[in-house]
């Protein structure tokens, strides 16, 4: 089954920081994969999918981009609300898994 | 509005079975896939299983393949887990999760509030 390695675990930035977050797979999956964002107490939130398309709604200062094996996410300017962790999910094929996180905090 | 309304987590013994319940509205939900996710509180998510919209395709995480039975009932606009032979590694908030897109294997566009599962003597 193909891994998904999300870097850093955590990190703390400062409001108005360029935040990028990496996730690789460990094979190649196209560009079939999708970021969630999950706040404290709540449900995650589709941010983008197929690498790079953002989801209705979601704030321009969030991007994606990768291919193959090597994704970001990138949050051009922090925000407070942006507190969260952060999943990459692959779709290409079952098992659909997860990384691990990355919790972002603010400075 | 596409609402996702999970039900039927409980406290249960080492062993035993438990069925969870999705109703899902304000979409049509026999043109999507459906899934459970699930998240031990405060650590990450994990998939556990799909269902096509039809109902004749699925796929289990290897974690629970053999032990879970996903199952939809597209009259009822509902989606079920059958959990069998549980431990307290299944103890987790179960969400389940629509298919953004017709296909089967597909990202979520939409989560339930989840249902606690806990599994403990």
């Amino acid at each position: 089954d193909i891994q998904m390695t999300q870097s850093p675990s955590s990190l703390s930035a400062s409001v108005g920081d360029r935040v990028t977050i990496t996730c690789r797979a460990s094979q190649g999956i196209s560009n079939y994969l999708a970021w969630y964002q999950q706040k404290p107490g709540k449900v995650p939130r589709l941010l983008i999918y197929g690498a790079s398309t953002l989801q209705s709604g979601v704030p321009s200062r969030f991007s994606g981009s990768g291919s193959g094996t090597e994704f970001t996410l990138t949050i051009s300017s922090l925000q407070p609300e942006d507190v969260a962790t952060y999943f990459c999910q692959k779709y290409m094929s079952a098992p659909l898994t997860f990384g691990g996180g990355t919790k972002v905090e603010i400075k | 509005e596409v609402q996702l309304v999970e039900s039927g987590g409980v406290v249960v013994q080492p062993g035993e079975s438990l069925r969870l319940s999705c109703s899902a509205s304000g979409f049509t939900f026999d043109d999507h896939a459906m899934h459970w996710v699930r998240q031990v509180p405060g650590k990450g998510l994990e998939w556990v299983s799909l269902i096509s919209w039809s109902g004749e395709s699925t796929h289990y995480a290897a974690s629970v393949h053999g032990r879970f039975i996903i199952s939809r009932d597209n009259t009822k606009n509902s989606l079920y887990l059958q959990m069998n032979s549980l431990g307290p590694e299944d103890t987790a908030l179960y969400y389940c999760a629509k298919g953004f897109l017709t296909s089967t294997t597909t990202f979520f566009d939409y989560w339930g509030q989840g249902t606690l599962v806990i599994v403990s003597s």
